[in-house]
């Protein structure tokens, strides 16, 4: 079975790093590109980025651009998402998705179960 | 950059009814291109729809898509207690938005 388990809750204080972690199972890592989505409370979905574990290949939202870093680690099927320094907007549920197809950027499925990070002083 | 916006941002239904949901392009999409989900409260979203009118493994046939250019719809033939969820459209393959989501509806027991 195809999942992705992204790492437990976190809560930080501003200023503080973060990185995130979502592992997959049941599927050949380095085939398929591996995204990210933000939902800010009580709001709706936007695309932070994705990146292909093979080369570690990354695009970025332009809206995200230089303020998260995502990473894998290949070996044992896993990708990051990082924080230099939190800001309370940071704040929010994140949740890790696949694209459908091998090689392609379509649409996700399936999802982490999400990791929630709470950024607060 | 491709903005979707979906309407209503609210729709009041009773079980039973028929539910239609807009997801309207500021610029042409191609239909292959265009994938809608289900996220009920603290859960994941859930995809319903892909290449605007597929259905996603496992989806009850009461869920259906259609549209092309710039409109989408989702539509819900006989509404069920457990479909009454916040609903989105995403785009993807465009640049430099590989995937953009519209705002949501809420779909709400009247």
């Amino acid at each position: 079975e195809v999942q992705l388990v992204q790492s437990g809750a976190e809560v930080k204080k501003p200023g503080e790093s973060l990185k995130i972690s979502c592992k997959a199972f049941g599927y050949s890592f380095t085939n398929y590109w591996i995204g990210w989505v933000r939902q800010m409370p009580g709001k709706g979905l936007e695309w932070v980025g994705i990146i292909w574990p093979d080369d570690s290949d990354t695009r970025y939202s332009p809206s995200f651009q230089g303020q998260v870093i995502i990473s894998v680690d290949k070996s044992i099927s896993t990708a990051y998402l990082q924080w230099s320094s939190l800001k309370a907007s940071d704040t929010a549920m994140y949740y890790c998705a696949r694209p459908r197809t091998t090689g392609a950027t379509d649409w996700f499925d399936p999802w982490g179960q999400g990791t929630l990070v709470t950024v607060s002083s | 950059e491709i903005v979707l916006t979906q309407s209503p941002g609210t729709l009041s239904l009773s079980p039973g009814e028929r539910a239609t949901l807009s997801c309207r392009a500021s610029q042409s999409v191609s239909s292959i291109y265009l994938a809608w989900y289900q996220q009920k409260f603290g859960q994941a979203p859930r995809l319903l729809i892909y290449g605007a009118s597929s259905r996603a493994t496992g989806i009850p046939d009461r869920f259906s898509g259609s549209g092309s250019g710039t409109d989408f719809t989702l539509t819900i033939s006989r509404l069920e207690p457990e479909d009454f969820a916040v609903y989105y459209c995403l785009q993807y393959g465009s640049s430099p938005f590989l995937y953009t989501f519209g705002q949501g509806t809420k779909l709400e027991i009247k």
